[in-house]
């Protein structure tokens, strides 16, 4: 069916470090996802997405990275900073293309 | 256009009582969205408008909710006869036609606490 989830809630790091979160979904025809930011406050905000035909997209500082064989997804976060601190989601349109499901969400914590 | 505005930030309301929210899109986007989100979940779908016309419902939209977009610009959500699970963050969304979540683009919500 359509869901997508996370691996773990939350994520502690060190400024400078590198960050990995991860998401694994379970429809296997799912072929579009999308990566959320969401900071206190304040609505999801696009970061990156990636389809399907792909295995890896990067953008400025985050690589989104696609395992067809193990559906399974995760956000790499390069030279993490504080502004960085905020829930991060995976998310997925539903199969009629009207709403985006989310999972659950992974909470990055950054200390300097 | 700085992207979409929900109004009220916040509401303080009193279980039974009716409560009305607010949303303007971005003035381009044809389409319109409500979300709800509790704490420590990712948003679930409510509801969605094509222009005017409201196309899907979730089954999380009961009969208290109502959601209306009269002219196909601003919308508004209603919730009547409040519930204390009814407390959550409701986030309103637009876009355009192509399904992308870059073009996808939320409000900052309206956080509803029922007391």
């Amino acid at each position: 069916g359509e869901s997508v989830g996370l691996h773990l809630p939350t994520l502690s790091v060190q400024e400078g470090d590198n960050s990995i979160i991860n998401c694994a979904y379970s429809n296997s025809a799912s072929d579009y996802f999308i990566w959320y930011k969401q900071e206190s406050g304040k609505g999801p905000q696009f970061i990156i997405d990636i389809r399907s035909n792909m295995d890896k997209r990067q953008g400025q500082r985050v690589t989104v990275l696609l395992n067809k064989t193990v559906k399974h997804l995760s956000l790499q976060i390069a030279a993490t900073q504080p502004g960085d601190s905020a829930v991060y989601f995976c998310a997925e349109f539903n199969q009629a293309g009207t709403a985006l499901i989310f999972g659950k969400g992974t909470t990055l914590s950054v200390s300097s | 256009d700085t992207g979409v505005s929900q109004d009220p930030r916040h509401k303080i309301t009193k279980r039974g009582q009716n409560v009305t929210f607010r949303c303007d899109p971005i003035s381009e986007h044809n389409r319109l969205y409500w979300y709800r989100q509790t704490l420590g979940q990712g948003p679930e779908f409510l509801t969605y408008f094509q222009n005017e016309a409201q196309l899907e419902k979730s089954r999380l939209l009961s009969d208290r909710f109502s959601a209306e977009r009269p002219k196909g610009s601003f919308s508004t959500l209603e919730i009547q006869r409040t519930e204390q699970g009814d407390s959550a963050m409701y986030l309103c969304a637009s876009s355009t036609r192509g399904l992308t979540g870059y073009g996808y683009t939320f409000g900052s919500g309206t956080r509803l606490t029922v007391v």
